[in-house]
């Protein structure tokens, strides 16, 4: 398998424009988490799916932000209008949870470093 | 709110030394553990899990206990290499509802082995 795909590896965009981040994650995972890093505040969950439903986005800063996943191998981030305190690395992972507990192991993309001017 | 704080925030050791990276969370119900390594420029690659129930896990030179009750985890590294330079992050599961899979991380661990 691939592992986690997303793209694109790097962003730069100017403030105000819209912003699409996109993930595959690996075949036959049912859950797909949506992750912010950032010198100042780490690794933050921003939200998470579970067969293709948010289940918790609670970590979602605001409204410009919005994650949507309309089918098992695809999800995208969408900021808009996006600003300069969005630079940051954004991960998405995904995992599945059967009867064996060790596959609750979270496989991380090698995530969208994001550039707002 | 959970939170996860990882002790000392850098190490740098020579080569061969063992070396122990130290993790505390605030609230004890957990679903599990994950210990994580995260490469300059790269994605995190995850190294041990260890559920609530269990006590370590271990692979290769790493051995990960938890210790639920106390709120602490420790990661430990036998015989360092420089190829074990990373940063080390601990991160944690709530148990419950969709607690499931929401992962709170500490900030890490950057270590450094030196030949």
């Amino acid at each position: 398998d691939a592992g986690v795909i997303q793209s694109p590896r790097h962003e730069v965009t100017e403030m105000g424009q819209e912003v699409t981040l996109r993930c595959k994650p690996i075949s036959g995972h049912d859950y797909l988490f949506w992750y912010r890093q950032t010198m100042m505040r780490g690794l933050e969950l921003l939200i998470y799916f579970n067969n293709n439903v948010p289940i918790d986005d609670s970590g979602m800063p605001e409204d410009r932000f919005s994650a949507k996943m309309p089918n098992a191998s695809f999800s995208t981030l969408k900021i808009q209008p996006s600003e300069p305190r969005d630079s940051a690395v954004y991960f998405c992972a995904s995992s599945t949870r059967v009867a064996s507990v060790s596959t609750d192991t979270q496989y991380f993309g090698p995530g969208t470093r994001l550039t707002v001017l | 709110k959970q939170e996860v704080t990882q002790i000392p925030a850098a190490l740098s050791v020579p080569e061969g030394e063992n070396l122990v990276l130290n993790c505390s969370f605030t609230d004890s119900a957990i679903y599990n553990l994950q210990w994580f390594r995260q490469d300059p420029g790269k994605g995190l690659t995850s190294l041990l899990l260890i559920q609530s129930s269990q006590r370590e896990q271990t692979s290769g030179r790493l051995n990960a206990s938890l210790d639920k009750s106390s709120g602490r985890s420790t990661l430990y590294i036998a015989a360092s290499q420089p190829g074990d330079s990373a940063t080390y992050l601990c991160a944690v599961s709530n148990a419950g509802g969709t607690s499931y899979g929401k992962l709170t991380f500490g900030q890490g661990t950057i270590l450094t082995v030196h030949p």
